[in-house]
């Protein structure tokens, strides 16, 4: 099994620019996750998605949107990319029902000029 | 608000000494806590959880103890490794309707001097 994987590993947009970031899990797992993380800072929430067709913002949700593609896949899209999102992004799966560890990727690093 | 902090931002310890990293905790209704440690350019990787109706779980040569009075929480390495540094980071994980409110802590990172 793959984990989590995520794809680009990193990515330099211009302001203004748009993209989006790819995640896609094998372990069949109902919920996933995208956090942002940023210097001497934890990991925040952007989006999640409980479970197949359903998602929710987070704690920092503005400027970005997410689509639940099918179990597998959750995408994370930066419409108009500024400066203030450069972070490191991190996807993350979970299976609530079988206890609390979130499974991560191994992140995007992207940098808006 | 509810908050996960961490008391030491840095901590090096020498090899083959026991190491321990400390966490506080506001919110008392959390279901579980987490320890992750995250390497450099790698995403967090999950060491150990404990349940909140638990005090202490044990894994390979790492300690989580829970002190629910105070809210603090701890992981305890025993003989530390060059290979146990890392940033490690304590989540507080609440269960809603089916997801994880997960928040976590700004990290603390672990020098291992050989």
């Amino acid at each position: 099994n793959a984990g989590v994987t995520q794809t680009p590993k990193f990515q330099v947009l211009k302001t203004g620019q748009s993209m989006t970031l790819q995640c896609a899990q094998d372990m069949n797992h109902n919920s996933m996750y995208w956090y942002r993380q940023d210097p001497g800072m934890g990991l925040r929430l952007i989006y999640y998605s409980a479970s197949e067709g359903t998602t929710d913002k987070g704690e920092v949700p503005n400027g970005y949107n997410v689509s639940r593609l099918n179990k597998r896949e959750f995408s994370l899209r930066l419409e108009s990319a500024a400066p203030s999102q450069t972070s490191v992004y991190f996807c993350a799966s979970s299976e609530v029902t079988s206890g609390g560890e979130q499974f991560f990727g191994p992140g995007t690093r992207l940098t808006v000029l | 608000g509810e908050s996960v902090g961490l008391h030491l931002p840095t901590l090096s310890v020498q090899e083959g000494d026991n190491s321990i990293i400390n966490c506080a905790y506001s919110n008392s209704a959390s279901d579980y806590f987490i320890w992750y440690k995250q390497e450099s350019g790698k995403g967090p990787q999950f060491i150990i959880d404990i349940r909140s109706n638990m005090d202490k779980r044990q894994g390979q040569r790492v300690t989580v103890l829970l002190n629910k009075t105070v809210k603090h929480l701890s992981l305890q390495i025993a003989a530390t490794q060059p290979g146990d540094s890392a940033v490690y980071f304590c989540a507080e994980i609440l269960y809603s309707g089916g997801y994880q409110k997960v928040t976590f802590g700004t990290g603390t990172k672990l020098q291992v001097i050989p």
